[in-house]
């Protein structure tokens, strides 16, 4: 079945620690692919997006994220987390019918 | 950068009633828009996909008589709630995108509308 996987429901990393938020497709063909972060009660906001070209996509907020075709990944990363960093981070997989599907999100706690 | 608001940010409303949440562009036409659902500590769900002018496209399992969407506007949509229950307790959040086809091309989410049905 088509989905969209992020297999971590909760990272705790401590600040200034590196991050890495994976995330999973199952579509045939390569999709669009979306980083998104959400704070408590707020909307989403986009990351980073990868369409097509280098595979490594450099994000706002120090955020990269490399599209593996053979491992069907599109994780997310940064060298060095900061405690404004925690919230749910969603992936999504853009279909070429116009619509967007998120994965489950991943919860980033980060340690003072 | 593109603007997309919500109104109200938060409600409470008692069964039975109607409640309506207005999505707006602010800085750009919004040919398409979107709405989701989104329940605690889980990913958005897409209910719906509008056109300006054109009738919604809901999603399998979205009742459409419950969930009216209007798009009149390239800057408004609006999400109506009739005759609510408790189980549509639930953060909506919309976005909008300025293309037609491809939206996620560009597309921006707005802060989201929480609804409490008591």
């Amino acid at each position: 079945a088509q989905s969209v996987t992020q297999p971590d429901i909760h990272i705790t990393v401590s600040e200034g620690a590196s991050l890495e938020l994976r995330c999973n497709y199952s579509y045939g063909a390569t999709p669009y692919l979306f980083w998104y972060v959400q704070s408590p009660g707020q909307g989403l906001q986009l990351l980073l997006k990868y369409f097509s070209g280098d595979t490594l996509v450099q994000g706002i907020k120090g955020f990269e994220a490399e599209f593996k075709r053979s491992q069907s990944s599109f994780n997310l990363r940064k060298p060095s987390v900061h405690w404004s960093d925690a919230a749910e981070y969603f992936c999504a997989v853009g279909l070429n019918n116009n619509d967007m599907r998120f994965g489950a999100g991943t919860r980033l706690t980060v340690k003072p | 950068g593109a603007v997309v608001s919500q109104h109200p940010s938060r409600v409470i409303c008692k069964s039975g009633t109607s409640v309506k949440i207005e999505c707006r562009s602010l800085d750009f036409q919004a040919t398409t828009m979107f709405w989701y659902r989104q329940f605690p500590k889980q990913s958005l769900m897409l209910m719906a996909t509008s056109n300006e002018g054109s009738k919604a496209t809901y999603e399998q399992g979205v009742e459409k008589d419950k969930f009216l969407i209007n798009h009149a506007s390239l800057t408004l949509s609006t999400l109506t709630v009739t005759s609510a229950h408790p189980e549509d307790s639930s953060f909506y959040i919309c976005s909008a995108s300025p293309n037609l086809g491809l939206s996620f091309y560009e597309q921006y989410f707005g802060p989201g509308t929480r609804l409490t049905v008591t």
